[in-house]
């Protein structure tokens, strides 16, 4: 498999569960991100990891929490959400952090939560 | 503060008009401007613009950016119903090394 994976496509919970949604990149890239796209909102980046290290959180809240076991697998692990969390979760993978790199999208989790 | 500015918002033609679309930025340090495509699912690269004044081309896409007046803009000659999507404009901050995204411009191009 090429490119950018994620995992699964669509996801309903209710908020009290706990879940995590899984990226996987294929590119030999060092750098991965997640981003948060709400409808009618601009994309919005949540974190980002450089050779599996964390550098940018972006003042998420802590019920998402990220984790980065190595280069090539992101995860986003999710507990107590809200109802307003609701949106797509795109992870993307770029060569490096620093520009100008281009950064490659999977096709994102459709998460709702009730 | 950081931000990018896309314009118009959403837009609707016909088969075969030429469309322009129009990304403005104030963004600290900047580095590239990025346009994706992306239609019921993730963002889809189209060009990748670091120097001023040099159009880049894609069978009917095409895209040059002037940094010194801070915008970029977005080309469709012949547009095809296949062109309905949402174009993303996003430029790269070298200070912070993040990227940031406009609104996004939806086109709806009718048969």
């Amino acid at each position: 498999e090429t490119g950018v994976t994620q995992t699964p496509r669509h996801l309903v919970m209710g908020m009290t569960n706990k879940k995590s949604l899984k990226c996987e990149q294929h590119l030999g890239h060092n750098a991965m991100y997640w981003y948060k796209q709400s409808a009618k909102k601009p994309l919005e980046l949540m974190f980002v990891y450089s050779l599996e290290e964390r550098v940018e959180n972006n003042s998420v809240p802590s019920r998402f929490s990220p984790e980065c076991p190595n280069s090539s697998h992101l995860f986003l692990h999710l507990h107590t959400l809200q109802p307003e969390d609701s949106a797509l979760y795109l992870c993307a993978s770029s060569q490096a952090m620093q520009p100008p790199n281009e950064q490659f999208f999977g096709p994102g989790t459709r998460l709702t939560v009730l | 503060e950081d931000k990018v500015v896309q314009s118009p918002l959403s837009l609707v033609v016909h088969e075969g008009d030429t469309v322009t679309l129009n990304c403005s930025y104030e963004v600290t340090n900047f580095r590239s401007l990025l346009w994706y495509k992306q239609e019921k699912k993730a963002p889809t690269f189209l060009f990748m613009l670091t120097s001023s004044g040099i159009e880049k081309k894609s069978g009917r896409l095409s895209s040059i950016l002037d940094k010194k007046e801070l915008f970029s803009i977005l080309n469709i000659t012949a547009t095809q119903t296949g062109d309905s999507a949402v174009y993303l404009c996003a430029v790269y901050s070298g200070n912070t090394g993040k990227l940031i995204f406009g609104q996004g411009t939806t086109l709806q191009v009718k048969p």
